[in-house]
């Protein structure tokens, strides 16, 4: 079975960082993309980033320059770092398995980032 | 960019059948996923690369593509199948989503 865990959400002030972490089991994050996916509360899903499995990254232009996606292939685990966070950047961020470069088959449940002072 | 728009919001009858749709310049020439979100939970897959049914997802659910639109349509709409809706597009190496429809059954 196939289970990807998001943690590391919470809350932080204007220009700090966090660092989500999502956890897979059930496949190789190694042999996979993987994706973030994020959604302000009571808003639409909004695309983030991808990792493929090259370990080559592509992020929105939205969040170009201030998160970072990355991986830990011995834990089986991706990352997204988040720098300079602003307010409009409250979220629950989804992390999720892109199949085929495709569609986006296994999703994890979200952890929740809120950015307020 | 590219763009997608769903309407915000479709009402359909317990057992009728309801249509989704989602415009997109020349959307017939991408490959459309479409997701279902309940409150509090996380997108589930029901429809991928325009057409296809993930085994889980019953054939009630059926997904077509042509010219500018794609078309979600769930026949014999259920109390359960209220939800939000959103479709999925590649732009080159960006994934676009919809804004999103929420579906009503009443």
């Amino acid at each position: 079975e196939v289970q990807l865990v998001e943690t590391g959400g919470g809350i932080v002030q204007p220009g700090g960082s966090l660092r989500l972490s999502c956890a897979v089991s059930g496949l190789r994050v190694s042999d996979n993309y993987m994706t973030w996916v994020r959604q302000a509360p009571g808003k639409g899903l909004e695309w983030v980033s991808i990792i493929y499995d090259d370990g080559g990254t592509f992020s929105a232009d939205s969040v170009e320059g201030r998160f970072t996606v990355s991986r830990d292939t011995s834990n089986n685990t991706v990352h997204l770092r988040l720098d300079r966070l602003r307010v409009d950047d409250t979220a629950v961020y989804f992390c999720a398995r892109v199949y085929g470069g495709n569609h986006f088959d296994y999703w994890g449940r979200g952890t929740r980032v809120t950015v307020s002072s | 960019s590219y763009d997608l728009t769903q309407p915000v919001s479709v009402s359909v009858a317990p057992g009728q059948t309801a249509r989704l749709t989602c415009e997109g310049n020349r959307i017939g020439y991408k490959n459309v996923h479409w997701y279902q979100q309940k409150p509090g939970q996380a997108p589930v897959l029901v429809i991928h690369r325009d057409t296809n049914r993930p085994s889980a997802i019953p054939e009630r659910f059926a997904g077509s593509n042509s010219g500018n639109t794609a078309t979600l349509t769930i026949t014999a709409a259920q109390a359960g199948d209220e939800a939000d809706y959103y479709c999925h597009v590649w732009d080159s190496r960006t994934a676009v989503f919809g804004g999103g429809t929420r579906l009503t059954v009443l």
